[in-house]
């Protein structure tokens, strides 16, 4: 069965530079949510989108921006990096069955973002 | 926020024995999962389990959402049980919100 498909897997930038993140949902989710988790931390959530708009945002620093395109993938747009960005970010999507819920979580397999 | 905890934070096992790891949470949730982090990062889902049991191999859960908390029975556990577990829960709010995670069970099965 597909899965949720995140790119790149794994990213080196300096401190100040830009990183763009990608995820592809499993095919008829509607909605994909982004998680950031650092070192020996709990994932904590930062944004989702239902059917392509924002439907709910955490603790996503100013710095960072994301959007879903009407092909349902998303991108997660990082911006004048700092070391502690370093983290997993995973991208996980869920079908709402035609309303905005909580429903069955399915993660990717993250990509891994090292500032230096 | 709704908050989630998890006992006990690390579990040390032998190959072969049986474990139960708890989830307890603050408030009434409509999504309650439980996953596996790998030493290699990936979340694994276990269960989708707002309540009730089930069974998938020598994994089990059992979620009581009138007294919230939910259990995981890992019977004997390989070492490729090892990494750390996950609880996860979500509430409906009108929007299509989040799942709020536990800080994890560390488990380590040794031969």
């Amino acid at each position: 069965a597909a899965g949720v498909i995140q790119s790149p897997r794994h990213l080196i930038k300096e401190k100040r530079e830009t990183a763009t993140l990608k995820c592809y949902p499993i095919p008829r989710h509607d909605t994909v949510y982004w998680y950031q988790q650092g070192p020996g931390q709990d994932p904590q959530f930062l944004i989702s989108f239902y059917e392509k708009m924002q439907s709910d945002k955490g603790s996503i620093p100013d710095r960072f921006s994301a959007q879903q395109f009407s092909d349902y993938h998303s991108e997660l747009n990082m911006s004048s990096l700092e070391l502690g960005d370093s983290a997993l970010y995973f991208c996980a999507s869920s079908r709402s069955g035609g309303a905005p819920r909580v429903g069955e979580l399915f993660f990717g397999e993250g990509s891994r973002l090292t500032v230096l | 926020g709704i908050q989630v905890e998890q006992s006990p934070p690390d579990l040390i096992l032998q190959e072969g024995a049986n474990s139960t790891l708890r989830c307890n949470f603050s408030d009434s949730v409509n999504n309650l999962q439980w996953f596996h982090q790998n030493p290699w990062g990936q979340l694994i889902n276990l269960f989708y389990i707002p309540s009730g049991t089930k069974q998938n191999g020598r994994l089990s859960a059992t979620t009581v959402a009138t007294e919230r908390y939910s259990l995981l029975y890992i019977s004997s556990s390989q070492t490729t049980d090892s990494g750390v577990y996950f609880c996860a829960v979500g509430v409906n709010t009108g929007t299509a919100s989040k799942l709020t995670f536990g800080t994890g069970t560390r488990l380590q099965v040794t031969l």
